[in-house]
């Protein structure tokens, strides 16, 4: 089974500033995607970025980009120019490449809470 | 555009009492549906997914179920709720032709007391 795991539960960044939060895994596939989710005090889940494992470039989504390390099962996202907008929980999420019965279901970590400072 | 809808939006429950919780999609056609549940302090749990009308997978033992009467609604449900079924209940949706990510609704955060 794939697992997940986020060290960081408490990260903290000055606005403006650039932070960088840790993520892992573990699986025996060759084929799959990692996410990083976002969720404010709201609680509603918003998708920040997607990575897929066949792809050597790492994913860039305006002020946030992944470092993908496949051989190190690593998957780390990077928030630049942060804003006190950014402040939420982010989750890292598995999901493997197959699309048959419980293969589609997403493998969370269990998140890091990100504060922004002025 | 796609948008999903959970209600309600928080739900106080006594112990034994039956539990309802609906998830709409709108703007998209037979999609992938899922309900999470995310304890208090941890990630997110895969409870259910379904990929079409009356098909229900469950992903871990419990004694929630889920239904899908409507290509667009989903339903999760139990007899008797217990105390251990506090948390927040998210319902996820995916394309069938992009099945790769998912998108959740705003949640409900149920407490059973």
């Amino acid at each position: 089974a794939q697992t997940v795991t986020q060290s960081q539960p408490e990260m903290s960044v000055q606005e403006a500033e650039t932070v960088t939060l840790s993520c892992t895994y573990d699986t025996s596939e060759s084929d799959y995607y990692l996410f990083w989710y976002k969720q404010p005090p709201s609680r509603q889940m918003i998708l920040v970025i997607r990575q897929e494992a066949y792809k050597q470039q790492n994913a860039t989504e305006n002020r946030f980009s992944v470092n993908f390390q496949k051989a190190a099962k690593s998957f780390s996202l990077k928030i630049s120019d942060s804003q006190l907008g950014d402040a939420a929980m982010y989750f890292c999420a598995y999901r493997s490449g197959e699309y048959t019965g419980t293969a589609s279901k997403l493998t969370f970590g269990t998140g890091t809470r990100l504060q922004v400072t002025l | 555009s796609q948008t999903i809808h959970q209600w309600p939006a928080t739900l106080v429950q006594p112990v034994g009492s039956p539990l309802s919780l609906e998830c709409t999609v709108e703007g998209t056609s037979n999609p992938n549906l899922y309900w999470y549940r995310q304890a208090a302090g941890r990630g997110l749990q895969l409870l259910f997914y379904s990929v079409g009308i009356g098909q229900i997978s469950s992903e871990v033992p419990q004694n929630l179920s889920a239904s899908r009467p409507q290509d667009r609604q989903f339903i999760l449900s139990s007899k008797k709720l217990l105390l251990s079924d506090s948390g927040f209940y998210l319902c996820a949706w995916s394309d069938f032709r992009n099945p790769y990510e998912q998108y959740f609704g705003p949640g409900t955060r149920l407490t059973v007391t």
